[in-house]
């Protein structure tokens, strides 16, 4: 199975910050990364897929990039919105693992 | 405008078998290139997926339970319906449907609410 570790587990940011979030695959995963955004009580939102391409409706502050085993989610100016849990997946292989999730407060 | 919703028991004895439907809008399963997964999150903890059929009924089923788990579809009344046997208070966790669409590379694009599901005797 492709393992998918996603750091840091937990961050504090003030709104207008610049975030990043990594996630690195076990093994090369190409490009078949997605992100997704939850927040509490409710189901998981895409927000990326194929590692870079942006979701229709998902804020342009949103972006991803990285291919093989080494991705970033970055938020280029934080939102009060975005506060919330964020989850790496891959999509290359059998079974599609999440990561560990990224809890972002707000500092 | 795509739309799923879970339904099934909310509450399952250990040992038993639990059934879940999605039953969707807005696409059909016919369509070449979509699929429907199910994920679960346990309380407090990260998501994990489960198992997805697509269009051709191709099956996939995570390796860790695939002894456990049968995914069927019904083309017809927009549903797909997932079986767990073999309940345990493990399984206790929310359980979403998804759909996976070619046009954004087999991602996950739309959610269903979940529904929680416990094991408890």
């Amino acid at each position: 199975d492709i393992q998918v570790t996603q750091s840091p587990s937990s961050l504090s940011a003030s709104v207008g910050d610049r975030v990043t979030i990594t996630c690195r695959a076990s093994q090369s995963i190409t490009r078949y990364l997605n992100w997704y955004q939850q927040k509490p009580g409710k189901a998981p939102n895409l927000l990326i897929y194929a590692t870079s391409s942006l979701q229709s409706g998902v804020p342009s502050r949103f972006s991803g990039s990285g291919s093989g085993t080494d991705f970033t989610l970055t938020i280029s100016s934080l939102q009060p919105e975005d506060f919330a849990t964020y989850y790496c997946q891959q999509r290359y292989s059998n079974p599609y693992t999440f990561g560990q999730g990224t809890k972002l407060e707000i500092k | 405008q795509i739309t799923l919703k879970e339904s099934g028991p909310t509450l399952v004895k250990p040992t038993q078998t639990l059934t879940l439907t999605c039953t969707f809008s807005g696409f059909s399963l016919s369509t070449s290139g979509v699929g429907v997964a199910w994920i679960r999150q346990p309380p407090g903890k990260a998501l994990e997926w489960l198992a997805l059929v697509y269009w051709d009924d191709d099956k996939y089923y995570s390796p860790s339970l695939k002894s456990r788990l049968t995914i069927t579809k019904d083309t017809s009344k927009n549903q797909v319906v997932l079986t767990m046997t073999n309940m345990d208070p493990m399984d206790t966790a929310t359980y979403y449907c998804a759909h996976s669409g070619s046009g954004s590379f087999g991602s996950f694009d739309t959610w269903g609410q979940g529904t929680l599901v416990t094991v408890s005797s």
